[in-house]
């Protein structure tokens, strides 16, 4: 069955740096997610992506953050400058397309920031 | 916006038992309801979903009920195993032409007792 893929699994980094998660949706899927979750709490949404463009963010989605799709494959999600508060698993999604489709999740990336 | 409530937080039952997660939800405007199993450091796997147009949906041992006059949506889980044992996250969404987002309940945790 195909998936959403993930990586880093596990991420590491020190606040004040930048870190990239990346993502490869599911091969024919044209909308994109993120969301995160922090440790013990529900999943939240930050972010999807349509046609090369951001169709709608949450309040946590602030100009730290910033989602690119550079190629055919790849979705990321940029965090300019880490805080300590956005340690969490960030999860990809992906759905094919029109309404009521599954949006499928990747297994997650988890960040610890110290 | 919407809220999303989820009641219990943990449940345990007995193996062969029945199983009954309860959400809430704010927004008469949802109309998508997916309920989604996330296993220990995976991402969530969706389940079941049932669109507002649907009373009920079943498929095998998991069942949802939804009651959107009370704005209430429910997940069965009958003949419980133990590989039923996972953290469960119901959401919601309003259907738009492709790009919902899902706000999730606060999950349950389901122990299956041998």
């Amino acid at each position: 069955e195909p998936e959403v893929t993930q990586t880093p699994s596990h991420q590491v980094t020190q606040m004040g740096q930048e870190v990239i998660l990346r993502c490869v949706p599911i091969s024919n899927h044209l909308y994109f997610y993120w969301y995160r979750q922090i440790l013990g709490q529900k999943v939240e949404f930050l972010v999807s992506f349509y046609n090369n463009e951001i169709s709608e963010k949450s309040e946590i989605f602030d100009d730290q953050f910033s989602v690119e799709r550079p190629d055919g494959s790849n979705f990321t999600l940029k965090i300019r400058s880490t805080k300590l508060e956005d340690s969490a698993m960030y999860f990809c999604a992906s759905k094919f397309t029109g309404t009521g489709n599954t949006i499928y999740f990747g297994e997650g990336s988890w960040l610890t920031v110290v | 916006g919407e809220n999303v409530e989820q009641h219990p937080s943990t449940l345990s039952v007995q193996e062969g038992d029945s199983a009954v997660i309860k959400c809430t939800y704010s927004d008469s405007a949802s109309n998508y309801f997916p309920w989604y199993k996330q296993e220990l450091g995976k991402g969530p796997q969706l389940i079941i979903d049932i669109r507002s147009n649907v009373g009920e949906k079943k498929d095998q041992r998991i069942a949802v009920t939804l009651n959107k006059t009370a704005k209430h949506f429910s997940l069965h889980i009958t003949e419980t195993q133990p590989e039923d044992s996972a953290v469960y996250f119901c959401a919601a969404s309003g259907l738009r032409f492709g790009n919902e987002k899902l706000t999730f309940g606060t999950g349950t945790r389901l122990t299956i007792i041998p």
